[in-house]
């Protein structure tokens, strides 16, 4: 079955720590995305990533990095920069190309992440 | 200008009812808007989408109505059933822009 498969399911930081949340695809997308979604907020972008060893800051990137090494992994890294890291965490892809706009997006089944 | 706004934040429907969920947008240059679809600890699945060139589209008991110079866009959910409880966001989008999305509404459909 083809999908994306995001892990842990759930994680737990401590102040001060930085924590990688690993996102893995076999649909062959060339497009990933990271998204944070909070309660009563939707999905707000975090980074999101056209093609291997490119990737682009979203609306609200600060506090976040990634990484685009292979095609199938995009793994995002919570910094201590963050400052309210707690939150649900997807992951999606997409087929890519120059015009991401209107493509469909596949989801993950998200990282909830805490702070201790 | 990217915000899009929806309603309900929530909505109780009894089971065979009409579920409505309302999105408003600002941004006249948008020319996708999807809907999707999110179950309890799941990621969100695209459900149906629509281009401004036509006013309404149907899937099965799913329904977009779409009213550009009002600038909004509905789903409309016939025969409601329990099953389709769950967390709904529009989005849009346009060339060069990525998907914007609605606050969510989360839908209960009592038995």
């Amino acid at each position: 079955d083809g999908g994306i498969t995001q892990s842990p399911k759930y994680l737990f930081r401590k102040e001060g720590q930085n924590v990688t949340l690993s996102c893995e695809q076999n649909l062959n997308h060339d497009a990933m995305y990271w998204y944070r979604q909070d309660p009563g907020q939707g999905l707000r972008l975090i980074y999101y990533s056209q093609i291997v060893n490119d990737f682009q800051k979203g609306d609200i990137a600060e506090g976040y990095s990634v990484s685009r090494e292979k095609k199938e992994s995009f793994p995002l890294t919570v910094t201590s920069a963050q400052k309210n890291p707690t939150a649900f965490y997807l992951c999606a892809s997409s087929i890519g190309g120059a015009d991401l706009s209107n493509q469909p997006q596949h989801f993950g089944d998200g990282t909830r992440l805490s702070i201790l | 200008q990217q915000q899009v706004k929806q309603s309900p934040q929530s909505l109780i429907v009894q089971k065979g009812g009409i579920s409505i969920i309302n999105c408003a947008y600002e941004n006249t240059a948008f020319d996708y808007f999807p809907w999707y679809q999110q179950f309890p600890g799941k990621g969100p699945a695209l459900l149906i989408a629509i281009r401004p060139d036509v006013s309404e589209k149907k899937e099965g008991r799913f329904t977009i109505s779409f009213n550009k110079s009002a600038k909004q866009f509905s789903l409309h959910i016939m025969d409601s059933q329990p099953g389709d409880s769950a967390t709904y966001f529009c989005a849009a989008s346009n060339a060069g822009n990525m998907l914007t999305f609605g606050g969510g509404t989360r839908l209960m459909v009592k038995p």
